[in-house]
């Protein structure tokens, strides 16, 4: 059974650009959850999907925002990068909502310059 | 007050010996409770999970809850140099598919 894809797995880009982020859970599973990885602040919560809605979401600007495909596949974008962006940016994947354990893809390392 | 805390360690122990790894957490809503180790470079692997009061075993881990005391630990049994990781303790509230971590606790076994 195929984990989580995530890609790309690096991507440089510049302040003021956007970049594109992409997930595809585990086969199955209809819940993807964004987080965003930095030494200082550790594991931070983005946003979930489920059902191509957006359910719940952490607490980070406007900038940062994602979609759910049908298929359960999820993206998520970045705009106006700052570099303060840069960080490891993993997906979550989960078979539902709720109590449920979360598997995680092997992250994109995002780096604003 | 985080609402997850580990102590950031690093905790050394020798092969072959039991690393106790706590952590604490402050919403009592929370009820599922997760064990993620992460290599340096890697991501987070799921290792273990507890959602009811008491021990869960599988294989050389144990899960411990004790929600009253607000408090849940991994018990390393045995430990191997190859269990050097950082080990991420994350809680999730029912309904919500939102994980609050811990920053981490680094373990360093050492032959």
């Amino acid at each position: 059974k195929a984990g989580v894809t995530q890609t790309p797995r690096y991507l440089i880009k510049t302040r003021g650009q956007q970049v594109t982020l992409s997930c595809s859970p585990i086969s199955g599973h209809r819940s993807v959850s964004w987080y965003q990885q930095t030494p200082g602040q550790g594991l931070q919560f983005l946003f979930e999907y489920f059902s191509e809605t957006q359910r719940n979401k952490g607490n980070f600007p406007g900038r940062f925002s994602g979609r759910q495909f049908s298929n359960s596949r999820s993206e998520m974008n970045v705009s106006t990068l700052e570099l303060g962006d840069s960080a490891l940016y993993l997906c979550a994947s989960s078979l539902d909502r709720g109590q449920t354990e979360a598997f995680f893809g092997q992250g994109t390392r995002l780096t604003v310059v | 007050q985080k609402e997850v805390e580990q102590n950031s360690g690093p905790l050394s122990v020798p092969e072959g010996a039991i690393a106790s790894l706590n952590c604490t957490y402050s919403d009592r809503g929370s009820q599922s409770f997760f064990w993620y180790r992460q290599y340096s470079g890697k991501s987070p692997e799921l290792i273990m999970f507890i959602y009811s009061n008491g021990d869960k075993e599988d294989g050389r881990f144990t899960a411990q809850l004790n929600k009253a005391s607000q408090y849940v630990s991994l018990l390393i049994r045995d430990s191997q140099p190859s269990d050097s990781a950082t080990y991420l303790c994350a809680v999730n509230r029912p309904g919500f598919q939102k994980l609050v971590f811990g920053t981490g606790t680094r373990l360093l076994v050492s032959p």
